[in-house]
């Protein structure tokens, strides 16, 4: 089966910039992830979808960042404006069931300059 | 929340050797307890998770022993191969309701 796709795969943008990550998850998956993952640290939870509804978006900065999931299959996470700060891998993961079993993309690394 | 720390954050063996990884865990309600794998430049992979119903899961050279008393898991890894090179995430959570959080990476490294 095709795997988590996600796009682009680097990003380089200057500070103050907007910014957008786009994720197909695995066919069939209900649930989609958006991690963050800083150099040498684990993946930290920004937002989860079941279907359509951001159901956990505790996590998620909401005066720059943004999510969406139109139709409960494609997601993007938008930065705006992007800071320093922002610079990290923007991990996007689905699963068939919350929690369970799950399959992240390759990730996108940022860089803002 | 839940917080799992990880250790050591670095280790190297020689291969063939068997390497260990060890996570604790603080929330009491946390049941499930994946690992992943993360080759340089790659994305996360699962390669073994345990569920708190279980002390031990075996898949042929990994295994994951649970000790919800003293809330700590380990990842064993026997035979170990130049492949087994990458950075180890354990994570916990409760599948109840919880976000799953992970712990801070293990970077492991065979030696020829």
């Amino acid at each position: 089966e095709a795997g988590v796709v996600q796009s682009p795969r680097y990003k380089i943008i200057e500070k103050k910039q907007p910014v957008a990550f786009w994720c197909n998850p695995i066919s069939g998956h209900n649930t989609l992830y958006w991690y963050l993952q800083n150099l040498g640290q684990g993946p930290e939870l920004l937002i989860r979808y079941e279907n359509e509804e951001a159901v956990d978006d505790s996590q998620l900065p909401k005066d720059r960042f943004s999510a969406e999931r139109l139709k409960g299959v494609d997601s993007t996470l938008k930065i705006q404006p992007a800071e320093l700060g922002d610079s990290a891998v923007y991990l996007c993961a689905s699963s068939s069931r919350f929690n369970e079993k799950l399959f992240f993309g390759s990730g996108t690394q940022l860089s803002v300059l | 929340g839940e917080n799992v720390e990880q250790h050591p954050s670095t280790l190297s063996v020689q291969e063939g050797d068997s390497a260990v990884i060890k996570c604790t865990y603080s929330d009491s309600a946390s049941n499930y307890f994946p690992w992943y794998k993360q080759e340089l430049g790659k994305r996360p992979q699962l390669i073994i998770d345990i569920r708190s119903n279980v002390g031990e899961k075996k898949d042929q050279r990994i295994a994951v022993t649970l000790n919800k008393t003293a809330k700590h898991f380990s990842l064993h890894i026997t035979e170990t191969q130049p492949e087994d090179s990458a950075v180890y995430f354990c994570a916990a959570s409760n599948l109840g309701n919880e976000k799953l959080t992970f712990g801070t990476g293990t970077r492991l490294t065979i030696i020829p």
